[in-house]
C-alpha cells in the first residue's frame, strides 16, 4: 500500500528554468509534509516543509503547494541550478496519537537532473 | 550545533551474524527514529523511539530491534543477517511532531 506516490522517477530541466516536483497522498490523515534532497550513500537533507493548515511554503528558491482536496503536493525551484541535481523525496507524517505517529512516509523519489 | 552521528559508516558482515548500529541525535531532540533504505523498496519506516518508548515499529521481522537510552541516544540491532539485510540504515532526529526530521549520513550494510 503506497501511500505517497511521485509518480515521476525523473525529471531533467535546463539550468535557470523551473523544476517542478509532484507528490501524491492517500491517507487523509497525513498532517505535514516535507521535501529532502539525497545524493547516493549520504543521508536526504531537509529542504522545506508544509503544515495541513497551509496551502504554501517558502523558502528562497524553494516552494511547496499543498492541495489537500486532490491529496497533492508540488515542489517548484525557481531558478534551478545544476547543484540541485539529485533524488528529491517527498514525505508525509500524522498528528500525534495517530497509527502514524513518529514516523515519515516517504515517496519513490525523483531523480532531478539540472543540465547547464 | 552538531548533526546526527551514525557510526559506524560502514560495515562487512556475515550471513547469520548480528549487528548493532548506533544514532546519536541533535542535542534536545527526543525523537529518533530509523530507516532503511534499498534500491528496490526506497525509504521504509523501521521504528521510532521517544522518551526511551518505541512508539511505533515498520513492518519488519522480529531480527530488526532497537531501543533508546536516557540521554536519547538509540541503537539498532539485527539478528541472524540475511543477503537481503544489505541496505543503507537512516536515523533521524527530531524535537517531534510538526518539526523537520533531521537525518544522520547512514551506515552502509553489506551481508556477505
Amino acid at each position: 500500500d503506497q501511500q505517497v506516490k511521485q509518480n515521476s522517477p525523473s525529471l531533467s530541466v535546463q539550468e535557470g528554468r523551473i523544476s517542478i516536483l509532484n507528490c501524491d497522498y492517500t491517507n487523509s490523515m497525513f498532517d505535514y509534509f516535507l521535501w529532502y534532497k539525497k545524493y547516493p550513500a549520504e543521508g536526504p537533507t531537509f529542504l522545506i516543509s508544509i503544515s495541513s493548515i497551509k496551502d504554501k511554503n517558502e523558502d528562497g528558491r524553494f516552494t511547496v503547494f499543498l492541495n489537500k482536496s486532490a491529496k497533492h503536493l508540488s515542489l517548484h525551484i525557481v531558478p534551478s541550478q545544476p547543484g540541485d541535481s539529485a533524488v528529491y523525496f517527498c514525505a508525509a507524517s500524522a498528528y500525534e496519537g495517530s497509527s502514524n505517529t513518529g514516523k515519515l512516509i516517504f515517496g519513490q523519489g525523483t531523480t532531478l537532473q539540472v543540465k547547464p | 550545533k552538531a548533526g546526527v552521528t551514525q557510526t559506524p559508516r560502514y560495515l562487512i558482515k556475515t550471513r547469520g551474524q548480528q549487528v548493532t548500529l548506533s544514532c546519536s541525535p541533535i542535542s534536545g531532540h527526543r525523537s529518533v527514529s530509523w530507516y532503511q533504505q534499498t534500491p528496490g523498496q526506497g525509504l521504509q519506516f523501521l521504528f521510532e523511539y521517544f522518551s526511551e518508548t518505541q512508539r511505533n515499529k515498520g513492518n519488519f521481522p522480529g531480527r530488526f530491534s532497537g531501543r533508546q537510552f536516557s540521554n536519547s541516544r538509540s541503537e539498532m540491532n539485527v539478528s541472524t543477517l540475511e543477503l537481503g539485510d544489505s541496505a543503507l540504515y537512516l536515523c533521524a532526529s527530531s524535537l517531534g511532531q510538526g518539526f523537520g526530521y533531521t537525518f544522520g549520513s547512514g551506515t552502509r550494510l553489506t551481508v556477505v
